[in-house]
């Protein structure tokens, strides 16, 4: 079956730009997580999504949000970008007792 | 302190060498992840854990619930082992807390 999909995989923005990425989970997957990782902080979990409601929610400013829809792909936004928001954003889909599929990643830098 | 402590931060062996890096956390946990991150970004979830062992091919994967610690070992490993181990707890409230992670160079 595919693996989860996400896009885009490449982002250059601009401080105070909003950016959306997206995540299209394994189908038949009903939760959606999302995780950032500097190099300075690691990875670190940002919310998770289950049939269309935040389930969870990581210690981040409010600028980063994020929703499901109907079909379980999930997206996250970041408003009012800053330097420090540059970073790979990964999404895991997973349900039940699975193990997490990771996407590849989309790698933002904010200049 | 963090909830979740590997070690070593990094770690070369020589090719076929025998390789165990430790996880410790500090939590009631439902489950322990083990992941490996290759150059790119790319991260595989490898095993699940919530007792006892688990093998798949040349790793294994221990977890002893009582003294909250975790270990990965890697037999006769290879150059293509080289990544980054990453050491991920699954507690209260469901969301996932990850260690600083153990870099692993195997030489030829």
């Amino acid at each position: 079956k595919a693996g989860v999909t996400q896009t885009p995989r490449y982002l250059i923005k601009t401080r105070g730009q909003q950016v959306t990425l997206s995540c299209s989970p394994i189908s038949g997957h009903r939760s959606v997580s999302w995780y950032q990782q500097t190099p300075g902080q690691g990875l670190q979990f940002l919310f998770e999504y289950f049939s269309e409601t935040q389930r969870n929610k990581g210690n981040f400013p409010g600028r980063f949000s994020g929703r499901q829809f109907s079909n379980s792909r999930s997206e996250m936004n970041v408003s009012t970008l800053e330097l420090g928001d540059s970073a790979l954003y990964l999404c895991a889909s997973h349900q039940g007792g699975d193990g997490y599929t990771f996407g590849s990643g989309t790698r933002l830098t904010v200049v | 302190k963090n909830e979740v402590e590997q070690s070593p931060q990094n770690l070369t062996a020589q090719e076929g060498e025998f390789i165990t890096i430790n996880c410790s956390y500090s939590v009631g946990i439902s489950a322990l992840h083990w992941l490996q991150q290759h150059p790119g970004g790319g991260i595989v979830s490898l095993f699940m854990l919530s007792s006892g062992k688990k093998k798949h091919g040349r790793l294994i994967a221990t977890i002893n619930i009582q003294e909250k610690h975790s270990s990965l070992h890697i037999t006769a490993s290879h150059p293509r082992d080289s990544a980054v181990y990453i050491c991920t707890i699954k507690a209260a409230g469901n969301k996932l807390t990850f260690g600083g992670g153990t870099r692993v160079l195997v030489k030829p």
